[in-house]
Parts: structure tokens; sequence; C-alpha cells
């Protein structure tokens, strides 16, 4: 089964407003947690990442929650705007002498209307 | 300036044919990794690399071998081509600090076709 679950396949949200991206994962090891942006044709790219060590992480408009109680993570997205416009993949991994297999969820297809 | 590249960019094989898919990168990342994108399935690890000769199996390692015989390069085989490995694969490097996962950087991704 998928390890790393997004329940959203697309979400679309107006300019300027707030949005949410969610995550479920099923291995309760895991430790390292991170959302990547892919624009179509281009590679993912890292937009933040959290440690299990803390709940909250905050980078300018984006800010992860993690819940690992409910093995549960996400994406707020603050002032949304049209170049926000991508997919974004969570993924989850549990860190093995440095390095982490990551294990992505399917993606949601975000478009901001402007 | 940090990269990680692919070749080839776009390739269309037959059914049973070899295909080698090439990556490399220049920032000395012990950790390399080639997943295949699918529609609806996001990334889907293939195989992880953690150096050079020390490779995993990732999620979905049948119908492919890799090799590592270079840190800075990573290949990706398939003997024998089918048309269920139509998809696109990226490549994608880490660096191990020893304590805590890293960044990946994943290349531009190849494109694969197989008729």
């Amino acid at each position: 089964g998928q390890q790393v679950k997004q329940s959203s396949p697309s979400l679309t949200v107006q300019e300027g407003g707030i949005l949410i991206l969610n995550c479920d994962y099923e291995n309760d090891m895991f430790d390292y947690f991170a959302w990547y942006k892919k624009y179509p044709d281009n590679s993912p790219t890292l937009l933040i990442s959290v440690r299990s060590n803390v709940d909250k992480r905050e980078d300018g408009r984006f800010t992860v929650f993690l819940n690992k109680s409910g093995k549960h993570f996400s994406l707020h997205i603050t002032a949304s705007q049209p170049e926000d416009t991508a997919v974004y993949l969570c993924a989850a991994g549990e860190n093995q002498g440095g390095s982490a297999k990551l294990i992505f969820g399917e993606g949601t297809k975000l478009t901001v209307s402007s | 300036d940090m990269k990680v590249t692919q070749m080839p960019r776009y390739l269309i094989k037959r059914m049973g044919e070899n295909v080698l898919l090439e990556c490399g990168q220049d920032m000395s990342h012990e950790t390399m990794y080639w997943y295949r994108q699918d529609p609806g399935l996001g990334l889907q690890l293939i195989y992880i690399s953690y150096d050079v000769d020390s490779n995993s199996e990732g999620d979905i390692p049948k119908g492919y071998r890799v090799s590592r015989k270079k840190r800075e390069h990573f290949s990706l085989i398939l003997d024998s081509a089918k048309t269920n490995q139509t998809s696109v694969y990226f490549c994608a490097s880490s660096l191990s600090t020893g304590s805590s996962a890293e960044t990946l950087y994943f290349g531009s991704g190849t494109r694969l076709t197989v008729l």
C-alpha cells in the first residue's frame, strides 16, 4: 500500500487566499518530513522540511505542521500567488546514517487563480 | 554551480531492447537515487545508492538494475525493456551528514517511451 498519501489530487485557490495541503503516512519510524514543489517539465525542488523533534517550521509564507501521533503533516501557504501554481509532493523518510530513503506521496496539483 | 545531470532527456525504445539512463552530479554527494514518476502515483523509489558499489533496492526494483562505480555517476539499466516501464525517470543526490537527512537535488528527468 501507499506509505505516504496525499488525499487531494488537486486544489484551486484564489490569489491571496490561504490553503492547506495534507499528507498522511504509515510508518511511525519516519522522522524526516518534507514538501517538494514541481513545475511542469521541471524537476522537484525542496520547499520546506522538518524533523520529528519539532512540530512546526515556518519559512515566509510556508509553514509545515507535524502531528506525529496522528501520522500526519501539512503545508500551509498564506497569501497565495499565481507562481505557487505547481504540483506539491509530500515526502517522509527515516534517517539511516545521514540518508533518508524518502517516500513520496502522489502529489497535489495546486492552481492559484487570479 | 550544484547540478544533477541526466542523459538523455528523451528516449524511445522498443520492447525487449536494453536501456541505459545516466546520471551525474558535481556535488560529491554520497547518496544517489533513481525514482520514476507516473500519473497518480507520485515519485516511486527504484534504487538508492549510499556510495560506490553500495546499492539498495527501493520500493519497485523489479526489472531494473543499477551501477555506481564512481561517486559522481549512477546509472539505471533496464535489461529487456517493457512497455510498462514507460515513465519519467528522475535521478537525485543528497549529502549524507552522518546525523540527519538532507535535501534531495533532482535532475531534469528522462522521459522514456517503450513501444
